[in-house]
C-alpha cells in the first residue's frame, strides 16, 4: 500500500512570498489533516477534512492560511503571505479510522521563511 | 493546544537497556496512541490504547494507561540504535489528537 505523498521536501522562501504544499492521501482514506509542527514541538493541527468537506479549521490562520480538497481526494495548503513564523515542517496525515487505527503521516515539508 | 505531556523531554541509554517515556494529559480522551518520528520524517504510529484498557503490548514495546491519573506509560525493552527517534504521545478527544511535545530518545551503540 503506498504511503501518504507529500512535495516538496523542502521549501525556502522569502517573507511576504506565497508557498503551496502538495498532500496524497492513502487511497480510501476519507479523512485528511494537515499538522503544523515546529521544531521542538509536536504537531498542531492546522484542518481536517472529511471527504471534501471541512472539519475543523478552528485553529488555521485564516489571515494567511487556506486549504482545500476539491475533489475529496489530494489536498493542497497554502500560505500567503509568509511570516518568519511559519518556518516548520507541514505534515499531512490520512486515516480511514483514527479512532481503530490511528493516522498515517506523510514525510513532511520542511518550510524555511527568510 | 497541546494535550498530552511527555516526561522526561530527552532519555540518553545504551543499547540493550530499557526506556521508558511518560505522557501526563488533563482531559478525558477516548483513546491514547503513540507515534515515532525519525530526524526530517514523519511520524509513524506504534500502538494505540483505548480507554477501557490498561495495558497493551506490540513486539517490544508495552503502553499502560491509567485514567484515573490521566497518564500512560511507553516501555521499550532491549532498546537498539535504530530506535533513536523522538516518541510522541497523541490523546484522542473525539474531534481530533492532540500531540505532546515529545520525548527524545538517544539510544548509544
Amino acid at each position: 500500500e503506498a504511503g501518504v505523498a507529500q512535495s516538496p521536501r523542502y521549501k525556502i522562501i522569502e517573507k511576504r512570498q506565497s508557498v503551496a504544499f502538495w498532500c496524497n492521501p492513502i487511497s480510501g482514506h476519507a479523512t485528511l489533516y494537515w499538522y503544523q509542527q515546529i521544531l521542538g514541538q509536536g504537531p498542531k493541527l492546522l484542518i481536517q477534512f472529511q471527504n471534501n468537506g471541512v472539519v475543523d479549521d478552528s485553529q488555521l490562520p485564516k489571515d494567511r492560511f487556506s486549504a482545500e480538497r476539491l475533489k475529496g481526494v489530494d489536498s493542497t495548503l497554502k500560505i500567503q503571505p509568509a511570516k518568519l513564523e511559519d518556518s516548520a515542517v507541514y505534515l499531512c496525515a490520512s486515516s480511514l479510522d483514527r479512532v481503530a487505527y490511528g493516522y498515517t503521516f506523510g514525510s513532511g515539508t520542511r518550510l524555511t521563511v527568510v | 493546544s497541546q494535550q498530552g505531556e511527555e516526561d522526561p523531554q530527552a532519555l540518553s541509554i545504551q543499547e540493550g537497556e530499557n526506556a521508558t517515556m511518560n505522557c501526563s494529559y488533563k482531559t478525558s480522551i477516548n483513546n491514547l496512541q503513540w507515534y515515532r518520528q525519525n530526524s526530517g520524517r514523519g511520524l509513524v504510529h506504534l500502538i494505540l490504547i483505548r480507554s477501557n484498557e490498561r495495558e497493551k503490548h506490540s513486539g517490544r514495546l508495552r503502553v499502560t494507561l491509567d485514567t484515573s491519573k490521566k497518564s500512560s506509560s511507553l516501555l521499550i525493552t532491549a532498546s537498539r540504535a535504530a530506535d533513536t527517534a523522538s516518541y510522541f504521545c497523541a490523546t484522542d478527544e473525539g474531534n481530533d489528537m492532540r500531540f505532546g511535545a515529545g520525548t527524545r530518545l538517544t539510544v548509544k551503540p
